[in-house]
């Protein structure tokens, strides 16, 4: 069975600081997803990387996978309250299961202003 | 909005009972995905559908089912229903098996 622990698990912040969220496996993994989550809606992916040693850049948000494919991370520069949710890595097995992802336990994040 | 429907928003049920969650995906994606969300387990995969055929299954209890039938939506079946199946039910849908998925806003299931 495939898990991905994702860490912190909490997260209390100012708005302006910096904050890195991690995504580790001992699996690997054909993609690493990571998706925002606000309360009463479904998850939204932010972005998929695909390559070992990927690093994407979405504005404020740098996520990075591993180059053995195993772990992620997430870093968001100058945290602003509108940043505040539910951030959820998922691995993905690919091929025809590219949707069967195994999810991390999430991180919730709090930018206070 | 991702454009997948769920419905009911909210059900509330009592132990024993058997339940229909409802999905219709995005206009033109042939693949629907259900999702179990719950505090202690995270969200974890059940089952994926494509063009009406089953693709992928997950840690779904025998006690649940599920289809997709010919106008592509799909139905949850949860039956026999225990205080541990209370949860968030979340359905997604992608135009292929390899494409991103674009989640609904799910179904939250209350067994008492």
């Amino acid at each position: 069975t495939q898990l991905l622990e994702q860490s912190p698990q909490f997260l209390s912040i100012q708005e302006g600081e910096n904050l890195t969220v991690y995504c580790n496996s001992s699996s690997v993994f054909s993609s690493l997803q990571w998706y925002r989550q606000e309360p009463g809606e479904g998850p939204v992916l932010l972005v998929t990387v695909v390559t070992g040693g990927e690093v994407k850049k979405l504005k404020r948000l740098t996520f990075q996978f591993g180059d053995a494919r195993k772990d992620s991370s997430l870093h968001i520069t100058a945290a602003q309250p509108g940043d505040t949710g539910l951030y959820l890595c998922a691995g993905g097995a690919g091929g025809t299961s590219y949707g069967k992802l195994t999810f991390g336990q999430g991180t919730i994040l709090t930018v206070h202003p | 909005d991702s454009g997948v429907t769920q419905t009911p928003k909210h059900l509330i049920t009592a132990t024993g009972q058997r339940v229909t969650l409802r999905c219709s995906p995005r206009s033109g994606d042939l693949s629907v995905y259900w999702y179990q969300q719950s505090l202690d387990q995270g969200l974890q995969f059940l089952i994926q559908y494509y063009n009406g055929e089953e693709r992928a299954k997950g840690n779904i209890l025998e006690r649940f089912s599920a289809q997709q039938f010919p106008d592509l939506h799909s139905e949850l079946n949860l039956s026999s229903l225990e205080l541990g199946d209370s949860a968030l039910y979340f359905c997604a849908s992608s135009t292929t098996g390899n494409s991103p998925l674009h989640f609904g806003n799910g179904t939250r299931l209350t067994v008492t």
